[in-house]
């Protein structure tokens, strides 16, 4: 089945701190990712779509330039929360929708997360 | 109504027994619909799809009634592993293929 990995799984560090975190589908392509965000005991809340080679589209609240995204090829999506601050930890996770699939009605294939915690 | 509703829970049900959990959604658009299962701390997995009237995986049955916008998952003879968080999660349409999860129902299964 697909297979969409997400590294790192952990990351604690200092306020200030600018994380890096990859989202890969390991055997598809992938032109469209996603990235969300769940704060402890919230639901998954979209941040933001990710495309192959464009710009991404954000959710209303999220700031662009606080947490930059990079698709640059098809099976690799990167975000970056910039100047991390303790408001920042929460647990990220990306998914990906293999390419071919339908559109608005195929399930989507979720990393294994990345917990961040900005002390 | 909020986009996708859920049951607040939480449920604690014994080893065996039957449990239901209901979800409405706003969005009469949407032609599918996902039950996903979350472990604690936790990516989503998927559990179920919905795209007609219902869906039937073994213990696991959703069922969906588009005139009250509504979908259920019923689990028969309750495992301790069954012991997750249930999203209901509705595609937002569109050619983005946007998602939106409801908060979860906490399930615990109890020996």
């Amino acid at each position: 089945g697909a297979v969409v990995s997400q590294h790192p799984s952990r990351v604690i560090c200092k306020s200030g701190t600018s994380v890096k975190i990859e989202c890969r589908s390991l055997d598809f392509q992938a032109t469209t990712m996603f990235w969300y965000r769940q704060f402890p005991k919230k639901s998954l809340m979209l941040m933001a779509t990710s495309n192959e080679g464009s710009k991404a589209t954000y959710e209303q609240g999220v700031e662009k330039d606080k947490f930059l995204i990079n698709h640059a090829s098809l099976t690799l999506s990167t975000l970056t929360v910039t100047s991390a601050h303790p408001e920042d930890s929460s647990f990220y996770i990306c998914s990906a929708l293999s390419d071919g699939q339908g559109a608005g009605n195929q399930p989507q294939h979720f990393g294994d997360g990345t917990r961040l915690s900005i002390l | 109504r909020k986009e996708v509703e859920q049951d607040p829970g939480p449920f604690n049900v014994p080893e065996g027994a039957t449990v239901a959990f209901n979800c409405t959604y706003s969005n009469s658009a949407s032609q599918s619909f996902f039950w996903y299962r979350q472990d604690c701390r936790k990516e989503p997995k998927l559990l179920m799809s919905v795209y007609s009237s219902g869906n039937e995986d073994g213990r696991f049955t959703a069922q969906l009634n588009r005139a009250s916008q509504y979908i259920s998952l019923l689990i028969r003879d309750s495992k301790l592993s069954d012991s997750a968080t249930y999203l209901c999660v509705v595609p937002s349409g569109g050619s983005n293929y946007k998602l939106t999860f409801g908060k979860g129902t906490l399930l615990t299964v109890n020996p």
